[in-house]
């Protein structure tokens, strides 16, 4: 995962906004995702981008990409309790198979 | 869930036992993959499969062999457990519609050697 950078944590208020980021190296990367992992679960894909475009949202979700900067980030509004889980950022390499290159992930803890 | 199943779900081993994973899938995607987890790691990929007996090298696959003889199953083969394998191993699909964007993951197996 040292392709794809992620803070460790993340704690917020339940209600407030969570923003989660990421930074990724390879310019050439066609896809970027976002996944949920909640405790003992799979990998949930929440929501992806393409890598021409600038932001995508998705109900409560909103994903930006900084292309020059190579930086992604993920907002979630109104964060609930039920969105504490461990967010992945993932980006996909060209080629005839979905490489995915996954950063360590980002533990989000929301609060009362 | 995207009619995936991985079996055993949970499994404790011996350092030198050889030890086989198994993924199912019911949604007739082309492409299988099988990832481990590891805390500070994401997941990195192992072995991936692009169609029946057609199977290629991740990034971290030294000790791990896989076999895909049916569309739907996809195995993966420790053949020597060592305690460096102690992992989650999840296994993803794509190819949904002709598309690779979307891959769906199983639940996971958690193994154990010891």
């Amino acid at each position: 995962g040292e392709d794809v950078e992620q803070s460790l944590f993340l704690s917020v208020r339940e209600g407030d906004s969570s923003v989660i980021n990421c930074t990724y190296t390879d310019s050439s990367s066609t896809y970027l995702y976002w996944y949920k992992q909640e405790p003992g679960a799979g990998l949930q894909l929440l929501t992806y981008i393409f890598s021409n475009m600038d932001m995508k949202q998705d109900q409560r979700l909103t994903v930006l990409l900084n292309k020059k900067d190579k930086h992604l980030s993920l907002r979630i509004a109104d964060t609930q309790t039920g969105d504490s889980a461990i967010y992945f950022c993932a980006e996909s390499r060209p080629g005839g198979y979905n490489k995915l290159i996954f950063g360590a992930g980002t533990r989000l803890a929301v609060h009362p | 869930d995207a009619g995936i199943t991985q079996s055993p779900r949970h499994k404790v081993t011996e350092t030198g036992t050889p030890v086989t994973l198994r993924c199912h899938q019911t949604e007739n995607h082309r492409y299988m993959y099988w990832y481990r987890q590891d805390p500070g790691h994401g997941l990195r990929l192992i072995h991936y499969s692009y169609g029946v007996k057609d199977t290629d090298k991740g990034e971290v696959s030294d000790g791990y062999s896989v076999s895909r003889s049916k569309t739907e199953d996809f195995l993966l083969t420790l053949e020597s457990a060592t305690s460096s394998q102690t992992s989650v191993y999840f296994c993803a699909i794509t190819g949904r519609e002709g598309s690779n964007t979307e891959a769906f993951f199983g639940q996971g197996t958690r193994l154990t050697v010891v």
